[in-house]
């Protein structure tokens, strides 16, 4: 099955860690996104990612970072410096240059700080 | 920052009426899509209409771009219980980028 993947669904993360949110797709898209959604707000951009082995600074990106190694993988770590992470987390993927067609989201990730 | 701004912020509608919200943006944009979320869910895709396009229909969503205006409109017909979700917009700039930008949404809560 084509799609974008995810993991994990929900996420602890301790004061002061590290953490890093899988997303992976096998859509062969070259466009690659990462936002976050807070309790009945909108979505935020983090980073994007239009080809491997570059990305771009989003709106809100203090506190985040991200690779893009394989066209297929574009993980998001949470670092320490975040200090407010707990949110919901979309990753989302498209193809096209100049987005010309939709985009495809994961069921995101749901990261609490206890 | 965010390019798209939706009114109403919220909707509540009876089964069977129609549901209209607004998108508003800043910058020149090559295209627009609505997207749909399901509580606690990813989104997903409904519609796209490029800048040169002023009106698309797919099922009972018909979407209206009006450039001049910097604004779109989403009209969901003969509402379904199943149409309750939030409902966002999205623009993707004219600038050679890929940046795809949302609003804040707007929820929609039909009544059966």
């Amino acid at each position: 099955d084509g799609g974008i993947t995810q993991s994990p669904k929900y996420l602890f993360r301790k004061e002061g860690q590290n953490v890093t949110l899988s997303c992976e797709q096998n859509l062969n898209h070259d466009a690659m996104y990462w936002y976050r959604q807070d309790p009945g707000q909108g979505l935020r951009l983090i980073y994007y990612s239009q080809i491997v082995n570059d990305f771009q600074k989003g709106d809100i990106a203090e506190g985040y970072s991200v690779s893009r190694e394989k066209k297929e993988s574009f993980p998001l770590t949470v670092t320490s410096a975040q200090k407010n992470p707990t949110a919901f987390y979309l990753c989302a993927s498209g193809q096209g240059r100049g987005m010309y067609t939709e985009a495809f989201f994961g069921q995101g990730t749901r990261l609490t700080v206890v | 920052s965010q390019q798209g701004e939706e009114d109403p912020q919220a909707l509540s509608i009876q089964e069977g009426e129609n549901a209209t919200m607004n998108c508003s943006y800043k910058t020149s944009i090559n295209n627009l899509q609505w997207y749909r979320q399901n509580s606690g869910r990813g989104l997903v895709h409904l519609i796209l209409i490029r800048s040169n396009e002023r009106e698309k229909h797919s099922g009972r969503l018909r979407v209206t771009l009006d450039t001049s205006k910097k604004s779109s409109s989403l009209l969901i017909t003969a509402s379904r219980a199943a149409d309750t979700a939030s409902y966002f917009c999205a623009t993707v700039r004219k600038t050679n980028d890929y940046k795809l930008s949302f609003g804040a949404g707007t929820t929609v809560t039909v009544r059966a």
